[in-house]
């Protein structure tokens, strides 16, 4: 059974840093791109970046670039993502969801992430 | 970046209703579109993918169509379990964009 978990999230104030962490399990996790996709509180989906399987090409949403990276750990099944300088607008539940080239196949419970003062 | 554009933004049905809901790509984007479920306080879940394939496990109730810039998601007869809210989304380009939901709710 493919499982995602995700943790890291947390309240952190304006500017400040955080890093999420998402650990795999139950799939060969060196043969998916993988990525990460946001939701704000009552609003819709946003994809945030996405990785290929070996960390040699990665995507990134325009509101995030300089600010957010992504990252992977094949020997450890784990996806990063270091989100600094942070706003409130990135307030939102991060996903990480397992990229299957068609679609977002498998997707994590989610962690939230509080940008406030 | 391709907008995503769904109607209607929410509706109410009954169930064993046929609902459909329409997703429009600002520009072409061939097949590379999906449609997600969401339930309240639930990661979504894949239910179709190349705007036509349903994934494994899904309902035969659900189906989709469509390519170019207009797609369809079509519930045959809804049942209690599809109150939810649906999103497409484009892999075709950078960056990767969801229409804003479509929320299916009890009339």
């Amino acid at each position: 059974e493919v499982q995602l978990v995700e943790s890291g999230g947390g309240l952190v104030q304006p500017g400040g840093s955080l890093r999420l962490s998402c650990a795999a399990s139950g799939f060969t996790f060196s043969s998916y791109w993988m990525s990460w996709v946001r939701q704000a509180p009552g609003k819709g989906l946003e994809w945030v970046a996405n990785i290929k399987q070996d960390g040699s090409e990665k995507y990134y949403v325009d509101s995030v670039k300089g600010r957010f990276t992504i990252s992977r750990d094949n020997a450890k099944n784990s996806l990063y993502l270091q989100m600094n300088s942070l706003r409130a607008e990135d307030t939102a539940v991060y996903y990480c969801a397992r990229d299957g080239a068609l679609g977002y196949d498998d997707w994590g419970q989610g962690t939230l992430v509080t940008v406030s003062s | 970046a391709i907008r995503m554009t769904q109607s209607p933004s929410s509706l109410s049905a009954s169930t064993g209703d046929r609902v459909t809901i329409t997703c429009r790509a600002s520009q072409g984007i061939s097949s590379y579109l999906a449609w997600y479920q969401q339930k309240p306080g639930k990661a979504p879940k894949l239910l179709i993918y190349a705007a036509s394939t349903l994934q494994s496990g899904v309902p035969s109730r659900f189906s989709g169509s469509g390519s170019g810039t207009d797609f369809t998601l079509t519930i045959s007869c809804l049942q209690s379990e599809d109150f939810a809210t649906y999103y497409c989304q484009q892999y075709y380009s950078y960056p990767q964009t969801f229409g804003q939901g479509t929320k299916v709710e009890i009339k």
